[in-house]
């Protein structure tokens, strides 16, 4: 049973214009949410990530929503760039009661010329 | 501008065989991580190391599966009588004491058990 599901493999956008990458959860003791990026042949890398008591966090073009009553989170870049075509990953975690970070299966996003 | 190494890179086994993959953290992370990654799926939590203590192995999906830190900084994860199941690309992560969820990733090692 997969407590993080990203239900889109894959995503395409025109450069320029916005990604929008979802991400939703099942258990509702995780307090911890991040996003990683990663490259063929390279780990993964750990790019923007929010606190539940938070609704919205912001870095350059990377912006992360949270929704906790629809347990929904959604990663926005904008404008997307070629350089931003790579796998991303949802990640979630409720340390302080557990140690482990969950993923999910990842959507692989392809930047449009 | 050292980040997290991993090695072998690939790794090639007969089935039976036995394996080491070795880890070498940021300098100064106190906290170290393994995932096994299967093909389509997203990194799968193995175990975790605070300094030299192995904190929660509950990832490990086999008493085949071992995984050390003795002096608190390089790791390495062993594994006995590979089988074919096992085939997957193995992340090493550390992270500093102060941001730990921040986890910093290796390039992993691809083993394939033939």
């Amino acid at each position: 049973d997969q407590q993080v599901k990203q239900n889109s493999p894959s995503l395409s956008v025109q450069e320029g214009r916005i990604s929008i990458l979802n991400c939703d959860y099942t258990n509702s003791m995780f307090d911890y949410f991040l996003w990683y990026k990663k490259y063929p042949a390279e780990g993964p890398t750990f790019l923007i990530s929010i606190s539940s008591i938070k609704d919205k966090n912001e870095d350059g073009r990377f912006t992360v929503f949270l929704n906790k009553s629809a347990k929904h989170l959604s990663l926005h870049i904008v404008p997307s760039q070629p350089g931003d075509s790579a796998v991303y990953f949802c990640a979630a975690s409720a340390w302080g009661r557990d140690d482990k970070i969950i993923f999910g299966k990842g959507t692989r996003l392809h930047i449009l010329p | 501008g050292a980040g997290v190494s991993q090695s072998p890179r690939y790794k090639v086994a007969k089935r039976g065989q036995d394996v080491a993959l070795r880890c070498d953290p940021i300098s100064g992370h106190v906290s170290l991580f393994w995932y096994q990654q299967a093909l389509g799926q997203g990194p799968e939590f193995l175990t975790y190391f605070q300094n030299e203590a192995q904190l929660d192995k509950s990832g490990l999906p086999s008493d085949r599966f071992f995984a050390e830190r003795p002096e608190g900084s390089v790791s390495t994860l062993k594994i006995q009588r590979t089988q074919q199941e096992d085939s997957a690309v193995y992340l090493c992560a550390s992270s500093s004491h102060r941001t730990v969820y921040e986890q910093y990733f290796g390039p992993g090692t691809r083993l394939t058990v033939t």
